[in-house]
């Protein structure tokens, strides 16, 4: 079965300063990799996602993310955070074999400060 | 609206009483997923619809969940005998055939088991 790992489960940081949030995951066989952000008091929404070619793949609000298949990762990143990218960020996997079904890691919440 | 309609909004019940949770989700949405989101922890998936086949009920944790959908539109989540555990906000998404993995989000039902 498939799994996903945040380890960090909050992460402070400056306005203006860059940000990674990580993501590890495993599999026995081949998935597609997901990003959602819930910012306060709202539903989840999808940020980006990877299902194949380029390995770096570009979200909404200036954040992107790299799959790197040798180390398991799919780490989020933004050169320079705003304080509306306060939020919890969720990864998430789903097998390309079939189903739909995410399975989601227990999120990082991101806060920016000024 | 044009989202995922969850309702209600915050429930607290006693122990042992059945509550209902209702999802209305996004018009022509052949996929319906529920999820439970506890305090602390990441979205747990509980039960998923595709159209007219069997749901993938794999992850209801004990035969007090069960979930019905009508077609494909309003689904309900229903859980018997309540207990204490079962404290947690239960998030439900609808996502279409064309994208791989973008679900839809409601801002959930949070329920308090006292």
């Amino acid at each position: 079965a498939q799994s996903v790992t945040q380890l960090d489960s909050q992460v402070p940081v400056f306005e203006e300063a860059p940000v990674e949030l990580r993501c590890n995951y495993s599999s026995s066989v081949s998935v597609y990799l997901f990003w959602y952000v819930q910012y306060p008091n709202q539903g989840l929404q999808l940020l980006l996602k990877y299902l194949s070619g380029s390995t770096l793949v570009k979200g909404i609000n200036g954040f992107e993310a790299e799959f790197n298949k040798s180390q398991t990762s799919f780490h989020l990143r933004k050169p320079s955070v705003h304080i509306s990218d306060t939020a919890e960020y969720f990864c998430a996997v789903m097998l390309t074999g079939g189903g739909n079904k995410l399975t989601f890691g227990t999120g990082t919440q991101l806060k920016v400060e000024l | 609206g044009a989202g995922v309609s969850q309702s209600p909004s915050n429930k607290v019940t006693e122990k042992g009483k059945d509550v209902e949770l209702r999802c209305d989700p996004i018009s022509g949405h052949t996929a319906l997923y529920w999820y439970r989101q506890r305090l602390g922890q990441g979205l747990e998936f509980l039960i998923y619809f595709q159209g007219n086949s069997a749901p993938d009920k794999s992850g209801l944790p004990s035969d007090r969940f069960s979930a019905e959908r009508t077609g494909e539109s309003v689904s309900t989540l229903t859980i018997q005998r309540t207990q204490q555990e079962d404290s947690a906000v239960y998030l439900c998404a609808s996502s279409s055939s064309m994208n791989t993995g973008e679900l839809f989000f409601g801002e959930g039902s949070r329920l308090t088991v006292l």
